[in-house]
């Protein structure tokens, strides 16, 4: 079965510092979602990228996918405390749901 | 729109005791999941429903049992509860061919 791996664990960076969280499979990708988890609560949609080489944007965050490393990255450009909560990154596991990995921390400090 | 709704959104059961977690989503999707999160594990996938009628297992699906009940409501019943199924969970929804899921705001269970 597929594994995702979050990295890092947990990420505690200064108001306006950018910052990048990586997601690593253990077998091809074939698609890679981002969500965001503010505490206790559910899981909003960040982005979708379906094909190597990838990126999108939305406003300050932007993700990558590079198929041949089984990789996606989300990067975060002058991070704001509205940035803050668990990311995650998912896998379809093909019509039956996602695999998801074990999400990153993210602290802002002001 | 109200997207994915759950309720309840807290319980706390003793072990043994039954409950039904009812799931509902307002967007015409075909497929809805339910998952848990527990710390450390993620988010794993325990039941889902590709189309109204039918329900598959997912990773996780020991003590569990779902119902299809339309295409907009998608239930999950626990009939015995166990400490271990303590978690939060989450039902989703997607429409045909995998497409984004989108997620409800969880229901926080304790089982004591």
């Amino acid at each position: 079965s597929q594994e995702l791996e979050q990295s890092p664990q947990s990420l505690i960076v200064q108001e306006g510092k950018n910052l990048t969280i990586n997601c690593t499979s253990s077998k091809t990708l074939y698609g890679l979602y981002w969500y965001k988890q503010k505490y206790g609560e559910g899981l909003i949609f960040l982005m979708m990228l379906q094909k190597g080489g990838e990126e999108k944007s939305h406003e300050k965050i932007t993700a990558k996918l590079d198929e041949k490393k089984q990789q996606s990255s989300l990067h975060i450009t002058a991070s704001q405390p509205s940035h803050a909560g668990i990311y995650l990154c998912g896998a379809p596991r093909g019509a039956d749901g996602l695999t998801f990995g074990k999400g990153t921390h993210l602290i802002i400090q002001p | 729109n109200a997207g994915v709704t759950q309720t309840p959104k807290f319980q706390v059961l003793k072990t043994g005791q039954s409950m039904t977690l009812q799931c509902a989503q307002d967007m015409n999707h075909n497929s809805m999941y339910w998952y848990r999160q527990d710390p450390g594990m993620g988010l794993r996938l325990i039941y889902y429903s590709a189309s109204e009628g039918t329900t598959d297992k997912g990773e996780v699906p020991n003590g569990y049992n779902v119902s299809r009940l339309n295409k907009r409501e998608f239930s999950l019943r626990l009939e015995s509860a166990a400490p271990s199924q303590t978690s939060v969970y989450f039902c989703a929804s997607s429409g045909a061919g995998g497409t984004t899921q989108y997620f409800g705001p969880g229901t926080r269970l304790t089982v004591l």
